[in-house]
């Protein structure tokens, strides 16, 4: 499991209210990533970071914003959840492997937005 | 606008029957190529990767890969499928700095026993 956690594993929670996602990490690995999971879609990047207080915007990053005070804790808030978050949430760190990156992914979680 | 593109959404077999997953990408010049698998409420799990070299790759569970540049394509190939290979299969290409990745759609595979 590359050592990737990610609470709440499920949640639910009501249009409107903030949100805080956590993924964490046990292998101090520089590159850490969120993603939402939706049918039809597949995965699609939300935000990633590139090192302490560095992170930069995926293709879907409208509406979360996200933090990292620390090398093995990202972290990814709605400030104000809407129906279409809805989804599965996962966190993936990537690792040097060989010659090149590869990503490993947490557990997810499951939001449901009423 | 560049994608990843995975052929079947679904796709129903029977055991021992063979499997070919078709995967193709928009992105020009070097990419790393990858295929995951997420079986039923389970995390995405890495199959195989194409980084350089030999351009079939072989992964876990008796999967391959065959990277054809020419048709920016990446299939994903097993002989003999079995019941436990049912899952959803998704093909990735790693681009650009901070080794991101895009994520075609997704096929559903259902073996049947």
């Amino acid at each position: 499991d590359a050592g990737i956690t990610q609470s709440p594993r499920h949640k639910v929670t009501e249009t409107g209210t903030p949100v805080t996602l956590r993924c964490h990490q046990t292998e101090n690995h520089r590159y850490m990533y969120w993603y939402r999971q939706d049918p039809g879609h597949g995965l699609r990047l939300i935000h990633y970071s590139y090192g302490v207080k560095d992170t930069d915007k995926g293709e879907v990053s409208d509406g979360y914003s996200v933090s990292r005070s620390k090398t093995e804790d990202f972290l990814l808030t709605l400030e104000s959840a809407t129906s279409s978050q809805t989804s599965v949430y996962f966190c993936a760190i990537s690792v040097l492997a060989g010659e090149s990156y590869e990503q490993y992914f947490g557990p997810g979680t499951r939001l449901t937005v009423t | 606008a560049q994608s990843v593109s995975q052929h079947n959404h679904h796709v129903i077999l029977s055991e021992a029957a063979s499997l070919e997953l078709g995967c193709n990408y928009s992105y020009g010049g070097t990419v790393n190529l990858f295929w995951y698998v997420q079986y039923p409420g389970q995390h995405l799990q890495l199959l195989l990767k194409y980084f350089s070299g030999d351009p079939l790759v072989k992964g876990i569970k008796g999967f391959e890969a065959e990277f054809i540049k020419s048709k920016f394509s990446f299939n994903l190939r097993k002989p003999s499928v079995q019941w436990s290979d049912t899952a959803e299969y998704f093909c990735a290409v790693n681009r650009g700095y901070g080794n991101k990745l895009v994520f075609g759609a997704g096929t559903i595979l259902r073996v049947k026993s």
